[in-house]
């Protein structure tokens, strides 16, 4: 059974810097591309980052880019996710995703529980 | 890069069926989408692949209930003999060489 558990969500500063990870098991990490989606409160669902399973092409949504870095550690079955100069915009739980294959052309297919990130003063 | 157009809500009642559309942006009508339900307070599950074909692939444990279908740029997600369960926000997604996006949900209740 695929399994993805979110943690780092935290209250911080705008302008603050905040680390999100997601543990993976019940699949073999590398083969897959994994997300981060964030729903702000009351909205959509956005994805704002994606990494292909070996990790080395890397996308961001507009919104975070230059400001957010994904990355995976896959000895580690680890996803994470750094985040710095944090917004009020960016208040939101963030998901964890993975894809049904090894690149970007793929649906989620499976989801984490969240974590929820607030940024405020 | 597409973009994916839901209605924003629908309702049905109880035992009966509806019909969710999902619409892909101009020149991108033979595209591939993933319907996804989100529950209240829960996170969003996976429920199927849907192909401009018709053709589609269902997640573990998705109910029989489910079914896809596609015309054109519209991708269909219909549910057969509602549940009070099935209340719930429904998105679609799509994909292409270096983005992801999501249709902007549509929130089913259940009469």
């Amino acid at each position: 059974e695929v399994q993805l558990l979110e943690s780092g969500g935290n209250l911080v500063q705008p302008g603050g810097s905040l680390r999100l990870s997601c543990v993976a098991s019940g699949f073999i990490f590398s083969s897959y591309a994994m997300s981060w989606v964030r729903q702000a409160p009351g909205k959509g669902l956005e994805c704002v980052s994606t990494i292909i399973g070996r990790g080395e092409n890397t996308y961001y949504a507009a919104s975070v880019k230059g400001r957010f870095t994904i990355s995976r550690d896959n000895s580690k079955n680890t996803l994470n996710l750094q985040m710095s100069s944090l917004r009020a915009e960016d208040t939101a739980v963030y998901y964890c995703a993975k894809l049904s294959g090894g690149y970007i052309e793929n649906s989620s297919d499976s989801w984490g529980q969240g974590t929820l990130v607030t940024v405020s003063s | 890069q597409p973009v994916l157009t839901q209605s924003s809500s629908a309702s049905a009642s109880l035992g009966s069926s509806v019909k969710l559309t999902c619409t892909l942006s101009s020149g991108h009508s033979n595209y591939i989408i993933a319907w996804h339900q989100q529950q209240p307070g829960k996170a969003p599950r996976y429920l199927m692949k849907l192909e401009g074909s018709g053709s589609y692939n269902k997640g573990s444990g998705v109910p029989d209930r489910f079914s896809g279908s596609s015309s054109g740029a519209d991708r269909y997600l219909t549910i057969s003999n509602l549940q009070s369960e099935d209340e719930s926000d429904y998105y679609c997604e799509t994909w292409d060489t270096d983005t992801r996006v999501f249709g902007g949900g549509t929130k089913l209740t259940v009469l």
